[in-house]
C-alpha cells in the first residue's frame, strides 16, 4: 500500500476553512484515497473517499489533482468540535479486502 | 442500527494473563478487522476475518489470535500479555460496496486494555 505523508499538527480558529494536504507519491492505479477522523478514545470515523478530481459531501471536500500524488482534505468553517486527528489513507479497497494502513495522522486544534 | 459494538469498554489485566475482546459488526457487514492503537499513534492492523477464516494478518505475533462466528461477530484473544500490549483495541466492520458508492470501514468505540 502507498505510504502517505501529512503534517503532524495544524492550528486553526473557529469559522475558518482548513486544508490538510497528504502526499502519496507511490499511489497505484487502483488505489483510493480515504480520510478518517478520530476523537480521543474513540474509533476512527470515515469522512470522505475519492479516486480523482473532486468529491464533496456534507462534511468535507476532497481535492485530488490529475497525477493523484497528493490530495487535500478541506473542512469548511471549522468549529471547536472539529478538533481531532485526521488520517489520510491510500489503498485498494475492494469489497471486504479493506486492510487499512494508518500513519500518524494530523492533529488539528481549533481555537475559539 | 447499532453500528459496531465492542465489549468490554475497559479491561485491566496482569502480565502473563490472557484476554478476550468481543466485537459485533454493523448490520449487513460480513468482514471484521481488528486494530491495535497505542497512545499517540495511528491504529495498526492486526488481522481480518471473513467467512469465519483469517483472511489477512498484520505484523503481530501468534499470541494474537481471533475467531469469527457464523453471525459474523468476532473475538480477539491475546495470550501471555505483555506490558506493551496496553492499547486501545479497535474493531472495524465492512461489507459490500456501500450504498453511497464508497468502500467504508466502520469502527467501534474500542476496548481500552491496560496490562500491569
Amino acid at each position: 500500500l502507498a505510504k502517505t505523508t501529512q503534517p503532524i499538527s495544524m492550528d486553526s480558529y473557529e469559522g475558518q476553512e482548513v486544508n490538510i494536504t497528504c502526499s502519496h507519491n507511490n499511489i497505484a492505479t487502483n488505489d483510493y484515497i480515504t480520510w478518517y477522523q478520530q476523537f480521543p478514545s474513540q474509533g476512527p470515523r470515515f469522512i470522505i473517499q475519492g479516486y480523482k478530481t473532486k468529491v464533496t459531501n456534507e462534511v468535507a471536500s476532497l481535492f485530488i489533482p490529475a497525477d493523484r500524488k497528493s490530495s487535500t482534505l478541506s473542512l469548511p468553517r471549522v468549529s471547536l468540535s472539529d478538533t481531532a486527528v485526521y488520517y489520510c489513507l491510500v489503498g485498494l479497497f475492494s469489497g471486504g479486502y479493506n486492510k487499512l494502513i494508518f500513519g500518524a495522522g494530523t492533529r488539528l486544534a481549533v481555537h475559539p | 442500527d447499532a453500528g459496531v459494538t465492542q465489549s468490554p469498554t475497559h479491561l485491566i489485566k496482569t502480565r502473563g494473563q490472557q484476554v478476550t475482546l468481543r466485537c459485533s459488526p454493523k448490520s449487513g457487514h460480513d468482514t471484521v478487522s481488528w486494530y491495535q492503537q497505542a497512545l499517540g499513534q495511528g491504529p495498526q492492523f492486526i488481522f481480518q476475518y471473513y467467512e469465519e477464516e483469517e483472511r489477512q494478518r498484520g505484523n503481530f505475533p501468534d499470541r494474537f489470535s481471533g475467531h469469527q462466528f457464523p453471525n459474523y461477530s468476532s473475538e480477539l484473544n491475546v495470550n501471555a500479555l505483555l506490558l506493551g500490549d496496553s492499547a486501545l483495541y479497535l474493531c472495524a466492520s465492512s461489507g459490500a460496496l456501500d450504498s453511497t458508492g464508497t468502500y467504508e470501514q466502520y469502527f467501534g468505540p474500542g476496548t481500552r486494555l491496560t496490562v500491569t
